[in-house]
This record gives structure tokens, sequence and C-alpha cells, in this order.
């Protein structure tokens, strides 16, 4: 039980395009999906909180224009990197707190996906 | 905002030693406390969580210690194996009401030698 997925695994894009990253709770209903970015080498760096049906809160030094998030279901959290960059690069790693178990503070992470920005 | 500080960063063993990892965190109101151990490209996994409320907690060749008061608790892995070698982030999180993050620590690179 408690699998997250991510789609896709790998995506390299040309510089000024936009991608789209997938998370989606397999076995679980998701009240709260949290987006991290992780650079070679460092720690997971949380970017945004996406809860089902309203609009995510970002992390000090996030651009919510330039990372799009939409939490449409209890199962799907999408990530969208507009306009990307280089500097974009990173793996960027997803993870679901299963519904209805407010008192616990679990994730379950994702597989992440690697963005190269060419 | 809550701030967890991991030391060592990197962390090098001979097999069947023991390793300590230790993590500090800054918030006190911060109630829950695992460990990820992350492989190369993959997810963090989930390795062993302590809560506020209990002071130790072993599973098998792993155990993690809680010190309130002094705002620490540490990762230990006994009898270490090759296959432990990873990537290892201690993390805290706040309560609900709070938001539910995690916090990590910066990561200790373990290697182990066979």
């Amino acid at each position: 039980g408690a699998v997250v997925s991510q789609h896709p695994s790998r995506v390299i894009c040309k510089s000024g395009t936009s991608v789209k990253i997938e998370c989606r709770s397999l076995d679980f209903q998701a009240t709260t999906m949290f987006w991290y970015r992780q650079f070679p080498k460092q720690s997971l760096m949380l970017m945004a909180t996406s809860n089902e049906g309203s609009k995510a809160t970002y992390e000090q030094g996030v651009e919510k224009d330039k990372f799009l998030i939409n939490h449409a279901s209890l199962t799907l959290s999408t990530l969208t990197v507009t306009s990307a960059h280089p500097e974009d690069s990173s793996f960027y790693i997803c993870s679901a707190r299963p519904h209805g178990r407010i008192s616990y503070n679990e994730q379950f992470f994702g597989p992440g996906t690697r963005l190269t920005v060419l | 905002g809550e701030n967890v500080e991991q030391h060592p960063s990197t962390l090098s063993v001979q097999e069947g030693d023991s390793a300590v990892i230790k993590c500090t965190y800054s918030d006190s109101a911060s109630n829950y406390f695992p460990w990820y151990k992350q492989e190369l490209g993959k997810r963090p996994q989930l390795i062993i969580d302590i809560r506020s409320n209990v002071g130790e907690k072993k599973d098998q060749r792993i155990a993690v210690t809680l010190n309130k008061t002094a705002k620490h608790f540490s990762l230990h892995i006994t009898e270490t194996q090759p296959e432990d070698s990873a990537v290892y982030f201690c993390a805290a999180s706040i309560p609900y009401n709070a938001g539910n993050m995690l916090t990590f620590g910066g990561g200790t690179r373990l290697m182990v030698k066979p």
C-alpha cells in the first residue's frame, strides 16, 4: 500500500518550453501532496504544498507563475515548469500524505522526475 | 520555521562496524522525525521514524533515539553491510495545523567498505 507514481521519469526539453510532471497516489487518497526539488548531492528542498481543491502554498523564493501546481483530485497533482531554463534542470520529487490521517505526518514519495533543460 | 542540521555529511565505515548519524532541530513543536535512505537517482525510502512521545525505537539493525530536551535525534545502524551505502536524510515535522511539512537535514553519504 501507499504507492506514489510520477510521470515522466525522465524528460529532456529545450529552453523556453514547458514541462508537465504528474504525481499520482495509486492506492490511497491524498489530501495533501508536496513537491520537492533536489539538485545533485543536495538535500530535498520543499517547493510547494498542494491541497486538493485549493491553491498551492509556495515556499519562499519559489515563483508560483513559473511552477504551476494543480491538485484537481485526491489522487493527482501536477507540476508544470513553464518556460524552462537550464537552471531548472533538477530532480523533482513529489510526496503524498494519506487523506484522513491528519494526526500523522507520514509522506510517501514518488520515484522522481529527472528534468534536463538544454 | 523549522531548521534541521545533520552531521556528518559523509561517513565511511568498515563492514560490520556501527554508523551513527546525528540531527538537531530548532522548533520544539516538531513531533515527527523520519529517516530516509536514498540511493542514487531513486526516491527517498522511509527506513524508520519516531514520534515525540517516544525516546527510542528499534527495527532490527536500525535504531533511532530522540532527546526532546536537547532537540536532537540520531540514527544508529549496527553491523553495517555494503548495501547500507547510500545517502541518509533526517527530517522533522510540525503538527498538522502547521501544514505537515517535512524539513530535511542536509544528508549524510554513508559508505560501507567491504
